[in-house]
């Protein structure tokens, strides 16, 4: 069964404080793996795109990277406004189509206290 | 700015009301999602349209109807929902078989 697993449910930091999530994910014939800030109220916000195990990529404070069973996303030194849902999501291709579609974590609700 | 601009942001609707939900985007996608998203919870497929095309409809109650009137638009239209359907309903475009995905920043109904 195909399923995504993202932890700690919930992680609150004290700014400047760095600390990493995790997302595991069990899906066959994964084309990508790829995370999302959602703000509440507020549509997914697209982050990275991670394709193969080694892979890495940085934006501000942020760093994904991707093995063969789980991403890790780092938060270097975060701030108050880092505060969001993570959301982790591997993207298959069906088969016999040429669509695919998103399995989505729960997410990971992060909290930044100044 | 968001590239998937969705309206209206909110909509307070009873039980014996039909109204729609639009989306449009102008990035060139032919792949356009609609989904549903509870409070805490992750985003649910409800349907996607190809082409133009229904291509895939998650056992979504007849009480959703959506609609592609072309390459750019995604309708969603709702009659005699309940409450439990309250939610924030997301729509998303993407290019065919690729995930990159680009999500509107969604409508929050409430059904009373």
């Amino acid at each position: 069964e195909d399923q995504v697993t993202q932890s700690p449910e919930a992680l609150r930091l004290q700014e400047g404080e760095s600390s990493s999530l995790n997302c595991s994910y069990t899906v066959s014939g994964l084309r990508g793996l790829f995370w999302y800030r959602q703000d509440p109220g507020k549509g997914p916000e697209f982050l990275f795109t991670l394709y193969s195990a080694g892979e890495e990529k940085e934006k501000e404070r942020l760093k994904a990277t991707l093995t063969k069973k789980e991403s890790f996303l780092h938060i270097t030194a975060p701030k108050p406004e880092d505060s969001a849902t993570y959301l982790c999501a591997a993207f298959r291709i069906d088969r016999g189509s040429t669509l695919g579609r998103l399995y989505f974590g729960r997410g990971t609700q992060l909290t930044v206290w100044p | 700015d968001t590239e998937v601009t969705q309206t209206p942001k909110h909509l307070v609707m009873g039980m014996t009301n039909k109204k729609s939900l639009k989306c449009e985007q102008h990035m060139g996608h032919r792949a356009m999602y609609w989904y549903k998203q509870k409070a805490k919870k992750p985003p649910e497929l409800m349907f996607v349209y190809s082409y133009e095309k229904l291509s895939i409809n998650e056992s979504v109650p007849s009480r959703f109807s959506p609609e592609c009137p072309n390459s750019s638009l995604l309708n969603l239209h709702l009659h005699a929902l309940q409450p439990e359907d309250s939610a924030l309903y997301l729509c998303a475009s993407s290019q065919e078989g690729l995930g990159g995905y680009t999500f509107g920043s969604g409508t929050r109904l409430t059904v009373v």
